[in-house]
């Protein structure tokens, strides 16, 4: 069984940075994707951008200029940056195990709340 | 805007059965996922791949798919299965990922 927890600050003034991690625990960490998630409050789901251990990444292009991600194999962990938030990116974030297809295993979410 | 289209609201009676339509032209390479969300809480991965699902969702849950359509259907819906249920497939070039705007299922 495979268990995502992720955290972070929830309330940001625009132009903040926002700042997520999230710790796997369970199966195998290196041999995976992993994805970042968001979800406007009432709205549908969207894609932040996938990852691995190897630097191979790959991001929505209408975020790609202001998301940064990373992952500690040693930790466990993979981390989300978003810069230079507004309104506009009020959501629930949800870190994800990626099969590149599916995604299989969820974080609680995180509830960023941006206002100023 | 999502290159993949689902109904916004969808309606079944208890005990019936009901398809959950995604459209979009990935779908002619690529599968779809799909994904039960109910209030206040993370999605779940319901059905994958051809017809697959992970062993603790019922089997009342299936799927198929025909051109550009993905449907998931739920045979003898019960009243937890209210829910909003979210599809999601590659893009056309298969680089980047893409959800449908989910449809609101009501058992009535």
């Amino acid at each position: 069984q495979v268990q995502l927890h992720q955290w972070g600050a929830g309330l940001l003034k625009p132009s903040e940075t926002l700042s997520l991690t999230c710790a796997v625990y369970g199966e195998s960490f290196s041999g995976f994707y992993w994805s970042w998630i968001r979800q406007p409050p009432g709205k549908g789901l969207e894609w932040i951008g996938e990852f691995n251990h190897r630097g191979s990444a790959k991001y929505n292009p209408s975020l790609k200029s202001r998301v940064s991600t990373s992952v500690d194999t040693s930790k466990r962990q993979i981390s989300l940056q978003l810069s230079s938030v507004t309104a506009a990116d009020t959501a629930i974030y949800y870190c994800v195990r990626d099969l590149r297809g599916p995604f299989d295993y969820w974080g609680q979410g995180t509830l960023v709340t941006v206002s100023s | 805007s999502s290159e993949l289209t689902q109904d916004p609201a969808v309606s079944v009676a208890l005990g019936q059965t009901v398809r959950i339509t995604c459209q979009g032209d990935s779908l002619r390479n690529f599968y779809a996922s799909w994904y039960q969300q109910k209030p206040g809480q993370a999605p779940v991965l319901v059905l994958y791949g051809e017809n697959n699902r992970p062993s603790e969702i019922p089997d009342r849950f299936s799927g198929s798919s025909s051109g550009n359509t993905a449907s998931l259907i739920i045979t003898g819906a019960q009243a937890v299965d209210e829910a909003d249920y979210h599809c999601n497939s590659r893009d056309r070039a298969g680089n980047q990922v893409v959800f449908g705007g989910g449809t609101k299922l009501t058992v009535l």
